[in-house]
């Protein structure tokens, strides 16, 4: 069975730390990995993961895969309060399925 | 970009009543789109695949004679909830595929009284 775990659960931090956070799978016949951000309402895209090791960058925002060890990590640095998310891992599979297969998030907190 | 909407955004409804939703690709034309449920501090569940001029895919667990998925359309997709109850109060999240990426809408908060 496909598997996406993500870890933390949850995670309060306060304004300017750096964070990591992580996702681990075990999904058959591996595509992408793809990580969103979710406030209130749907997930909005951050990344998308198909190559070991190539750092993604947008910002403060960075994430890389490594497909050897099954684990992606997504960092974030001198965070804001705005940062405040549940961050959402998923992971797409070969075969023209084009499914996503979610992990349970991390809740981000970010005090000021 | 591609831009998803849905429409309700919230409803509430009687127990054993039947609410529709509707998912629909603003700007691009989508032969897959696909529903989503999230409950309370949990993650998004596919509950199946719709494909524009044929019938749905439902995720194993899913009852398809009551989560009834139309997709008439390259824009639109529907979701009714029939005879709701309930246990089917949650967050009702649709996406549509376009060149291997995932447009989520803003989703449906279902309330079942």
């Amino acid at each position: 069975e496909d598997k996406v775990v993500q870890s933390p659960l949850s995670l309060v931090v306060h304004e300017g730390d750096t964070v990591t956070l992580n996702c681990s799978y075990e999904v058959t016949n591996f595509r992408s990995l793809l990580w969103y951000k979710q406030e209130k309402k749907a997930p909005t895209f951050l990344f998308m993961l198909t190559s070991s090791g190539i750092e993604k960058k947008s910002g403060r925002l960075s994430s890389i895969l490594d497909k050897k060890e099954l684990f992606s990590i997504l960092n974030i640095t001198a965070t804001q309060t705005g940062d405040s998310a549940v961050y959402l891992c998923a992971v797409e599979r070969q075969g023209g399925s084009e499914k996503l297969v979610f992990g349970k998030g991390t809740k981000l907190t970010v005090n000021p | 970009g591609a831009v998803v909407s849905q429409h309700p955004s919230w409803v509430i409804c009687k127990s054993g009543t039947s609410v529709k939703i509707e998912c629909r690709s603003l700007d691009f034309q989508a032969t897959t789109m696909f529903w989503y449920r999230q409950f309370p501090k949990q993650s998004l569940m596919l509950m199946a695949t719709s494909n524009e001029g044929s019938k749905a895919t439902y995720e194993q667990g899913v009852e398809k004679d009551k989560f009834l998925i139309n997709h008439a359309s390259l824009t639109l997709s529907t979701l009714t909830v029939t005879s709701a109850h309930p246990e089917d109060s949650s967050f009702y999240i649709c996406s549509a595929y376009l060149l291997h990426e995932q447009f989520f809408g803003p989703g449906t908060r279902l309330t079942v009284l």
